[in-house]
């Protein structure tokens, strides 16, 4: 059974940046769409963007357009999440999250709900 | 970006209570929902996929249903381990929570 392992928790000064690291264990990303949400604390599931790295292709939330950098490497099943410029507002845990890949068009990549999820990263951004 | 509006915010029931949240969706989505149950801690676990497609190892007792901007979850005898949030994703395509229903004890 595949699990993802996430990186450890941060603490960063407001202005800098983070990244965060989610390695398949037990699996690939060989077939399959990443997702990076957001639980600031005490607040809902938020969006962030999702990355095919059998692709090559990430696709970023509008509110998080220049302000989020997705990768991921396929040889080492690892994907990885950079947020940059951050504020006390960022002060969150971030979840990586795994579905299957179904296929990619024109209009881009489709994949089924996301049943693997990373155990989460606190990210606390204070000066 | 397509807008997933829960309802109610928060929900207060008993167990063996049959306990209904919604899920709309600002345009139609098919059947490409899921629904997701988080406790406090931990990260979000998958209930329901393709609106009413129930996960492995996912108890008989949560149901989705609804196509199109309309679903439903439904929990038909809620247990203990039951309270929790819960959340609906549309993810075809560049995917979006729903705001989260907390149930908790009444």
């Amino acid at each position: 059974q595949v699990q993802l392992v996430q990186s450890g928790p941060e603490v960063k000064k407001p202005g800098s940046s983070v990244k965060v690291s989610c390695k398949a264990s037990g699996g690939t990303f060989s077939s399959a769409i990443i997702i990076w949400v957001r639980q600031a604390p005490g607040q809902g599931l938020e969006y962030m963007g999702r990355a095919v790295p059998l692709r090559g292709f990430v696709n970023y939330a509008q509110k998080f357009q220049g302000k989020v950098t997705m990768t991921a490497d396929k040889f080492t099943s690892t994907a990885y999440m950079e947020l940059s410029s951050l504020r006390s507002e960022d002060s969150a845990i971030y979840y990586c999250a795994k579905a299957h890949l179904g296929y990619c068009d024109g209009t881009g990549c489709y994949s089924d709900a996301f049943d693997i999820w990373g155990q989460g990263t606190r990210v606390t951004v204070s000066s | 970006d397509i807008q997933m509006t829960q309802s109610p915010s928060t929900l207060s029931a008993s167990v063996g209570d049959r306990v209904t949240i919604t899920c709309r969706a600002s345009q139609s989505i098919s059947i490409w929902l899921a629904w997701y149950q988080q406790k406090p801690g931990k990260a979000p676990n998958l209930l329901i996929y393709k609106a009413s497609s129930l996960e492995t190892g996912v108890p008989s007792r949560f149901s989705g249903s609804g196509s199109g901007t309309e679903f439903t979850l439904t929990i038909t005898s809620l247990q203990p381990d039951d309270f929790a949030t819960y959340y609906c994703q549309h993810y075809h395509g560049l995917g979006t929570f729903g705001q989260g229903t907390r149930v908790e004890t009444k």
